[in-house]
Order: structure tokens, then sequence, then C-alpha cells
């Protein structure tokens, strides 16, 4: 069964703490996206990655595609990055249109 | 301009309408989808499509069908609205034959009571 899992489930820091979301994946992806949805409901994509590091401002997406593991760092976090981010993958063997979601985590940030 | 707009917002019926949720991109974009998010927050996606194919989750019961009138277009039919129907139903569009990047409508929240 592929799964996405994602931990932790909810995440609160204090203001301009150093954030990691972890999301595991079970079988070979051909890339995997972090999107990030508002408290308002909208989704924005943050990264969508196949490989390696990238880095947007204070958020960083890194993947290890051999361990099947990605992690999202926000540093110096703030209290306008609370919200929902989630981690969704794209699997190698299935339509390459299609999506598999985790759960997501709940980040709270504290002024 | 709002690159995947959709309508309506917010979608208040009874059991057993038929209602349809409208979606636009103007990225010119050639795939488009739709996700239902369920009242735990967690997406899954309905459908994909382009002018080459449809692609439907199975999971999916057919009272729900996508209709595309064209490639900026892609709304989403509910016949005969059943209780478990209501969730928050997003509309995403990106660039066929990349692993692209997604861009998300606002979201439309359909209520069955």
């Amino acid at each position: 069964k592929n799964e996405v899992e994602q931990s932790p489930q909810n995440l609160t820091a204090q203001e301009g703490e150093f954030i990691t979301i972890n999301c595991s994946y079970s079988v070979g992806i051909s890339a995997l996206h972090w999107l990030q949805q508002h408290p308002g409901g909208g989704i924005v994509s943050l990264f969508m990655l196949s490989s390696g590091k990238k880095k947007h401002g204070r958020l960083i997406a890194t993947i290890n595609i051999q361990e099947k593991h990605s992690s999202l760092h926000i540093t110096a976090s703030h209290p306008r990055d609370s919200a929902v981010y989630i981690c969704a993958v794209r699997y190698s063997s299935g339509s390459a249109r299609q999506l598999t979601f985790g759960s997501g985590t709940q980040l709270t940030v504290l002024p | 301009d709002t690159a995947v707009s959709q309508t309506p917002k917010y979608l208040v019926t009874q059991m057993g309408n038929d209602k349809s949720i409208k979606c636009e991109q103007n990225l010119g974009h050639d795939t488009m989808y739709w996700y239902k998010q369920d009242s735990k927050k967690f997406l899954k996606i309905m459908f994909s499509y382009n002018n080459k194919e449809l692609i439907i989750n199975e999971t999916v019961p057919n009272r729900f069908s996508p209709k595309s009138p064209d490639k900026a277009h892609l709304n989403l039919h509910i016949n005969s609205l059943e209780l478990g129907d209501s969730a928050v139903y997003f509309c995403a569009s990106s660039l066929e034959g990349t692993t692209g990047e997604l861009f998300f409508g606002e979201g439309s929240r359909l209520t069955v009571l």
C-alpha cells in the first residue's frame, strides 16, 4: 500500500525557533511536493523536488531518495508561518498526474 | 488576476440535489485537477484531466463527473448529493509533461444538509 506519513501531526513553536517537519513514503517516487495551507483555507505550493535540496527565503526542503524521506525546515519561524504543511508524492509506478498526500502537520508559531 | 479561480466558494444544499462547482485557470496550463479535502483536512485526488486523457480515482462515486468545455475550464458536477459529500473541493492546474508545480484554487466548501 502506498502511504505518505508526516510527523509530527501538530507542532507548536516559539517565534524564532528552527522547525523541522518530516515526510516518509513507502515506494519510489518521481517527485515530492511540499504545500502550505493557510488558516483561511487556500493551498500554496512551496516546493517540488526530486533530489537534493531547495531553498526559498527561510524555507528549506531536502529529500533523501535512498531513505525515502523528505524534510521541510523553517528558520527563524514567525507567527505568519502558522499553517498546515502537507507533503505529497508522485509515485514512479503510478500516473504522472496522481499525487498521494500526507495527512498534514499543523504548525502554530507563538509570538 | 487570480490564477486558478473556483466558484462558488460556499455552497449549502439539500440531500438529493444536483450541483456544480466551476473552475477556471488563466495560466495556460493544459492539465487540471479536482481534489477533495475531508473534515480531517486529508486531501485526495478525484480527477485529473487534459485534452488527451481523463484519469479518475476509482474511489470516486460515479455521481461525480468532470466537464471540460475547454483547456482553461474544468467543472465538477455532482448528482444526487449525499451527506458524506460535504467537504472542501479544490481545483488545481499544472503543465503536463513535467512533474510540474501545482497551482490551487481557493477551495469550494460544500455543505449537504
